[in-house]
């Protein structure tokens, strides 16, 4: 099984920050990793697909990168409906989530 | 658009069978991969499996044992058997729409409010 390791579990920000969460995966996986938000009793909502695509309606605030095995989600301007948990989930052999993230109040 | 809604029991006893039907409205249901994910309370996802129109299925490795899934492409729906289960199967069951972009990459791009399924006697 590929193992999905986040970084940070949490963190703290303000609105405006910059903030970066990190997806590490066990193997290789190409650029088979996505991204999603959840809010709280809400279903997931996908953010980026194929490692660095912006979903279509996704602000532009939203980025990421990585391939291989690091991954990155970047908020360049954390605004107040960003508050969320964020999801890493590969695709490259059946599937796994990461942990989570949550990004909370400052 | 594509719109997605789960159904079924709340509550299910242990050793029993959890079943579950998400239908599909706004869009085809003979195209992409249909989806389930499941969410323990303040826990993480798990994938469980899918299921496409030609009956072929992917489970997850841990859950396969127990899960059976099937398509109805008549009521636009598909569904989700879990046997046996126990209170570790406690969760909020999410059916999702999966595709495939570019160079293959797989993602949930639609996805269902949820389901809480609460296994207790």
């Amino acid at each position: 099984d590929i193992q999905m390791t986040q970084s940070p579990s949490s963190l703290s920000a303000s609105v405006g920050d910059r903030v970066t969460i990190t997806c590490r995966a066990s193997q290789n996986i190409n650029n088979y990793l996505n991204w999603y938000q959840q809010k709280p009793g809400k279903a997931p909502k996908l953010l980026i697909f194929a490692a660095s695509s912006l979903q279509s309606g996704v602000p532009s605030r939203f980025s990421a990168s990585g391939s291989g095995t690091d991954f990155s989600l970047t908020i360049s301007s954390l605004q107040p409906e960003d508050f969320a948990t964020y999801y890493c989930q590969q695709s490259y052999s059946s599937r796994t989530f990461g942990q989570g993230t949550q990004v909370e109040v400052k | 658009q594509v719109h997605l809604q789960e159904s079924g029991p709340g509550l299910v006893k242990p050793s029993e069978t959890l079943s579950l039907t998400c239908t599909v409205s706004g869009g085809s249901i003979t195209t992409y991969y249909w989806s389930w994910i499941r969410q323990p309370a303040g826990k993480g996802l798990e994938y469980i499996g899918r299921i496409y129109i030609s009956g072929s299925t992917n489970y997850n490795p841990s859950l396969k044992s127990r899960v059976t899934m099937s398509l109805d492409t008549s009521k636009t729906q598909f569904s989700l058997n879990l046997s046996s289960v126990t209170a570790a199967d406690t969760a909020v069951y999410y059916c999702a729409r999966e595709r495939v972009g570019v160079a293959g990459n797989w993602h949930f791009d639609v996805w269902g409010r949820g389901s809480l399924v609460t296994v207790s006697s």
